[in-house]
């Protein structure tokens, strides 16, 4: 299976801030993943596929980039409702693997 | 707009098989391109992907979990199902079920249902 790490695990910021979190592949992926939000109590929602790609109703502030081992999620100016976990998902070969999750907090 | 929602019971005992079903509303399971998938997430929040059906019954199972695994869609394509045999407390977790749109990811998903496996 391939193992997908992300970094940091927990991650501190503000309002405002522009932060990185990072998803490492233990072999490549090429553009194949995924991103999703989770908050309390919720299903994990769908942020961005095939690496950089929004899906539909998502805001701008977040973007997706890289491809093989190291791929990224960004999110520009951190508004109050960005704060939860965030988990990246390579859908290049099954089992459909996912990350252990970010933990974003104020 | 496909909703999806999950049920079955919150607590199955040791070595029972759990059954899970997902209804499906708003949109057919038949259409192309889309795998009717199951992902569990343990309450140390990892998540899991347990596996997949499309409407014309080909599935995939994780390895991990394939002996004791099996999906099956009704015929008349409004639901699909999980069934995990000879459950342990291992197997505790939210279960999702979720729509995969091929090459996109889950684009939708149930609310989760939580199964807790104890005597």
């Amino acid at each position: 299976d391939i193992q997908l790490t992300q970094s940091p695990s927990f991650l501190s910021a503000s309002v405002g801030d522009r932060v990185t979190i990072t998803c490492r592949a233990s072999q490549g992926v090429s553009s194949d993943l995924a991103w999703y939000q989770q908050k309390p109590g919720k299903a994990p929602k769908l942020l961005i596929y095939a690496a950089s790609t929004l899906q539909s109703g998502v805001p701008s502030r977040f973007s997706g980039s890289g491809s093989g081992t190291e791929l990224t999620l960004t999110i520009s100016r951190l508004q109050p409702e960005d704060f939860a976990t965030y988990y990246c998902q390579q859908l290049n070969k099954r089992p459909y693997t996912f990350g252990q999750g970010t933990k974003l907090e104020i | 707009q496909v909703q999806l929602q999950e049920s079955g019971p919150g607590l199955v005992r040791p070595s029972q098989t759990l059954s899970l079903t997902c209804i499906v509303s708003g949109g057919s399971i038949s259409n192309d391109g889309y795998y009717w998938t199951w992902i569990r997430q343990y309450p140390g929040k990892g998540l899991e992907w347990i596996g997949y059906i499309y409407y014309s019954g080909t599935t995939y199972y994780n390895p991990s979990l394939k002996s004791r695994l099996s999906m099956s869609v009704d015929t008349s394509k409004t639901h699909f199902s999980l069934k995990l045999s000879s459950v342990t407390a291992a197997d505790t977790a939210m279960y999702y079920c979720a729509r995969y749109d091929f090459g996109h990811g889950m684009d939708v998903w149930g609310q989760g249902t939580t199964v807790t496996v104890s005597s």
